[in-house]
């Protein structure tokens, strides 16, 4: 079955950077795009970026001077890096696959921003 | 970026009560999705492209709406269907989600 399984840092500290790997399963990274989205009590659920099938990426603009998204195929493996991490950056960051449409989702990694 | 306005914020329904929830964009979108998510849990896709049922999902929901205006409706409130339902976009970039509606049982 579809899975997609997240693992990365809950705490980080001001002004470093986070790392999160989605590893995926049950579907190719060739065949799919993967979005990551955050979710805070402040701001609900906001967008951050995608990569698709063919490996382009889109990111939102808001957040496009510090996040990086890449993949490894052979690996099942996405790669989210945002750097310059400040307080109001925790949340819950999430993986979710898109085929046509956002239809799975990973099940979250917690992220506090503290020092 | 285009704004997804979901109304009420907060709903309560009794069994059996028929609900309806409204996502308004404040530009034209070709499709709306909703997802539902329940406390300490991932979304579910729920309905996609405005009106099919995401597999699962219990035919008393339903999907309607056109341009600006969508919305999702439960023909019978049931227990399980207590949740917070978001709305979400991706006809223009960026993607973006609607604040939620929380349902509660009555």
């Amino acid at each position: 079955q579809v899975q997609l399984k997240q693992s990365g840092p809950g705490l980080v500290q001001p002004s470093q950077s986070l790392s999160i790997t989605c590893t995926v399963s049950g579907f190719s990274l060739t065949s799919y795009g993967v979005h990551w989205v955050r979710q805070s009590p402040g701001k609900g659920l906001e967008w951050l970026g995608v990569i698709w099938s063919g490996g382009s990426t889109d990111y939102n603009a808001a957040f496009i001077s510090r996040l990086s998204i890449s993949k490894d195929n052979s690996k099942s493996q996405v790669f989210f890096k945002m750097n310059s991490l400040q307080a109001d950056d925790t949340a819950i960051y999430y993986c979710a696959r898109n085929g046509y449409y956002i239809d799975y989702w990973g099940q979250g990694t917690t992220l506090t921003v503290s020092s | 970026e285009n704004v997804l306005t979901q109304s009420p914020a907060i709903m309560s329904a009794s069994l059996g009560e028929k609900v309806t929830m409204s996502c308004r964009a404040s530009s034209s979108v070709n499709y709306m999705y909703w997802y539902q998510q329940k406390s300490d849990a991932s979304p579910k896709l729920w309905i996609y492209y405005t009106s099919n049922l995401a597999p699962g999902v219990p035919a008393r929901f339903s999907g309607s709406g056109s341009g600006n205006s969508y919305s999702l409706t439960i023909s019978s409130m049931e227990g399980e269907d207590a949740a917070t339902y978001y709305c979400q976009q991706f006809t223009s970039s960026p993607l973006t989600f609607g604040a939620g509606t929380k349902l509660e049982l009555k």
